[in-house]
């Protein structure tokens, strides 16, 4: 299996610019989580979804913020305008429900790290 | 918030045994105990689980304490690949959530 898909690997972009992060969960997977990682603040949960539709938004840090799910198989992350503090590792993961009800392993992508100048 | 707690750092040598401590005093009954690691530059990986009883897989052994208050996650022969930061999380197994903390940064020497 491919894994968890995110690209671009790298952004570099102006302040202000908009950015647009992209993930493509493992198939069959009903569930996607976007985090992000900083020094200073180490791994956090953003957003996740359930078959599509988003659950949890409360660790969105403002407006700037956005994030859908189309399909099943494709999720963005848009931050709009972008700020320097918005520099970080911005990481993907999809788990599944299916074979273990109740228990959940969420397989990570590699991680966009994003450098807002 | 994590409600767990974990040493910052450890030294382990390459192939001994590597012993990671967490303390999750607050534990409820029903949550459970997930263990990831993450390796330099990478995302995050799963490695093992548990709920009351200890668990064994392919990576790893979680042992779990009898009043589920603290838990070991216990690397049997340590290469210098396992040189990662290891996360304790403590969730529901059906809430999704997972909060980490800072982990414990696991060095293993030759």
């Amino acid at each position: 299996d491919a894994g968890v898909i995110q690209s671009p690997r790298h952004e570099v972009t102006e302040m202000g610019q908009e950015v647009t992060l992209r993930c493509k969960p493992i198939s069959g997977h009903d569930y996607l989580f976007w985090y992000r990682q900083t020094m200073m603040r180490g791994l956090e949960l953003l957003i996740y979804f359930n078959n599509n539709v988003p659950i949890d938004d409360s660790g969105m840090p403002e407006d700037r913020f956005s994030a859908k799910m189309p399909n099943a198989s494709f999720s963005t992350l848009k931050i709009q305008p972008s700020e320097p503090r918005d520099s970080a590792v911005y990481f993907c993961a999809s788990s599944s429900t299916a074979a273990k009800p109740l228990l959940y392993e969420q397989y990570f992508g590699p991680g966009t790290r994003l450098t807002v100048t | 918030d994590a409600k767990t707690t974990q040493p910052p750092s450890m030294d382990c040598a390459e192939g001994r045994a590597a012993n990671l401590p967490c303390n999750h005093s607050t534990i409820s009954g029903n949550e459970y105990v997930y263990w990831y690691r993450q390796i330099h530059s990478q995302g995050p990986q799963y490695i093992i689980h548990g709920l009351k009883n200890n668990e064994t897989n392919e990576m790893a052994s979680l042992i779990i304490t009898e009043d589920r208050k603290s838990s070991t996650l216990i690397l049997p022969h340590a290469t210098l690949r396992d040189t990662a930061v290891y996360y304790c999380i403590v969730t529901f197994g059906y809430g999704n959530k997972l909060v980490f903390g800072a982990g414990t940064i696991l060095r293993v020497k030759s």
